[in-house]
This record gives structure tokens, C-alpha cells and sequence, in this order.
């Protein structure tokens, strides 16, 4: 299985400034379609996950524009600038080249 | 809009069976795969299986290929999931969650307790 490791486990981030929420794979996620099949989700307390980015780097419908990825074949890096109180929740990172799909075990994001 | 509506909580005894549903509105129903997904109390998320609406095919994790069964009613636009055999490792919140270039539509949840 495609084991996700997310880093760092809780990030607290003052409001305005930027978060970096890194994500390192077992294996190279690049299908063989050349899509990088990373995707970011975020879960805000008491909810259900929503997706943020789908194929590595692609804004999913909604989702504002401070939030951007980007990476490699293994390594990926969420950035989110400008955070705000409403950004605070979980992020895992997940893949869907292969089955079984699989999770990152999430970075916490707290506001100062 | 996309809705996937699951069933409420349920509180089950050990070794009993569980079965909740995902109720799909505001799209075709058989057009798009259908996942669940596991997620224990403060821990991450783990994929279960799928099951394609359409042609009832499925995909189960190897680890949750005795415990659980995908089904789907496409009367009623409702999938659903079955897990047997339930220990305090089954407690959990499950998620149903809709294809759409990556998990796109989630449910709100299904919290599935075990104790006796």
C-alpha cells in the first residue's frame, strides 16, 4: 500500500499569515496518464472532510485562492496564505493511483 | 446540488451486524462511483471500498473485505454498506463520498458505536 507521511503533525498560524503543510509518498504518484494524483482535503471540527485540491494542483470548486500545491512525483507541499479563522481543521493529503487508496495521517492547523 | 444523505447514529453489541445508508440527490445516481470510507474517533481516514452504482461492481480494501458489503438500490438512489461481526474496533464515524476527481461529495457521517 502507498503509505502518505504528513509533516508537521500541528502547525498555529497567526491570521494573515501562511502555512506550509508538507506531504512525502511511499511511491512516484504520477499515473501513467502523466496526472500527479495528490489531493488535499480539509476537515473542520465537527464536519466531513470537503476536497481542496484535486491532480496535485488544481483549485477544486469553491475552494479560495490562497490555497495552492504543488510538487514532485513524491513530495508535495499545501500552502495557504493569508489564513484565516476558517481555514483552521485538519488536512490530509490522499491519493488515487492505485488501489487501496490511502490517507496521509493529517496535520492539525490551529490559529494563534 | 449534490447531497449524499447518510442514515443517523447507531449503537450495536458486539458481534451484531450494522447496516447505514447514503441517499444520493441532485445528479444521476448510476454515473458516478460511490465510496466509504472509515474514520475512527480523532484518527485519520481509511478507505473501505467502492461500489459503482451502475453496474453493482465493487472494490473492497483487503482490509475490510470480510467485514464489510456494498450494495446499492438504484430505485431509490440509496447505497449502502453492511459491516459484520462488530468489536470496539468497528466504532467509528463512516463516510460515504462521491467520485468527482477525487472524493468531491461527502455525507455528514455515520457514528457506529459497539458496546454491549
Amino acid at each position: 500500500d502507498i503509505v502518505l507521511t504528513q509533516a508537521p503533525l500541528s502547525v498555529s498560524v497567526t491570521p494573515g499569515e501562511s502555512a506550509s503543510i508538507s506531504c512525502r509518498s511511499s511511491k512516484s504518484l504520477l499515473s501513467s496518464k502523466g496526472i500527479t494524483s495528490l489531493y488535499w482535503y480539509l476537515q473542520r471540527p465537527g464536519k466531513s472532510p470537503q476536497l481542496l485540491i484535486y491532480q496535485m494542483s488544481n483549485l477544486a470548486s469553491g475552494v479560495p485562492d490562497r490555497f495552492s500545491s504543488s510538487g514532485s512525483e513524491t513530495d508535495f507541499t499545501l500552502k495557504i496564505s493569508k489564513v484565516e479563522t476558517e481555514d483552521v481543521g485538519v488536512y490530509y493529503c490522499g491519493h488515487r493511483l492505485e488501489y487501496p487508496l490511502t490517507f496521509g495521517s493529517g496535520t492539525k492547523l490551529e490559529i494563534k | 446540488q449534490v447531497k449524499l444523505l447518510q442514515s443517523g447514529a447507531a449503537l450495536v453489541k458486539p458481534g451484531d451486524s450494522v447496516k447505514m445508508s447514503c441517499k444520493a440527490s441532485g445528479y444521476t445516481f448510476t454515473d458516478y462511483i460511490i465510496h466509504w470510507v472509515k474514520q475512527s474517533h480523532g484518527k485519520s481516514l481509511e478507505w473501505i471500498g467502492y461500489i459503482n452504482p451502475y453496474s453493482g461492481g465493487t472494490n473492497y480494501n483487503e482490509k475490510f473485505k470480510s467485514k464489510a458489503t456494498l450494495t446499492v438500490d438504484k430505485s431509490s438512489s440509496t447505497a449502502y454498506m453492511e459491516f459484520s461481526r462488530l468489536t470496539s474496533e468497528d466504532s467509528a464515524i463512516y463516510y460515504c463520498a462521491r467520485e468527482g476527481y477525487g472524493f468531491a461529495y461527502w455525507g455528514q457521517g455515520t457514528l457506529v458505536t459497539v458496546s454491549s
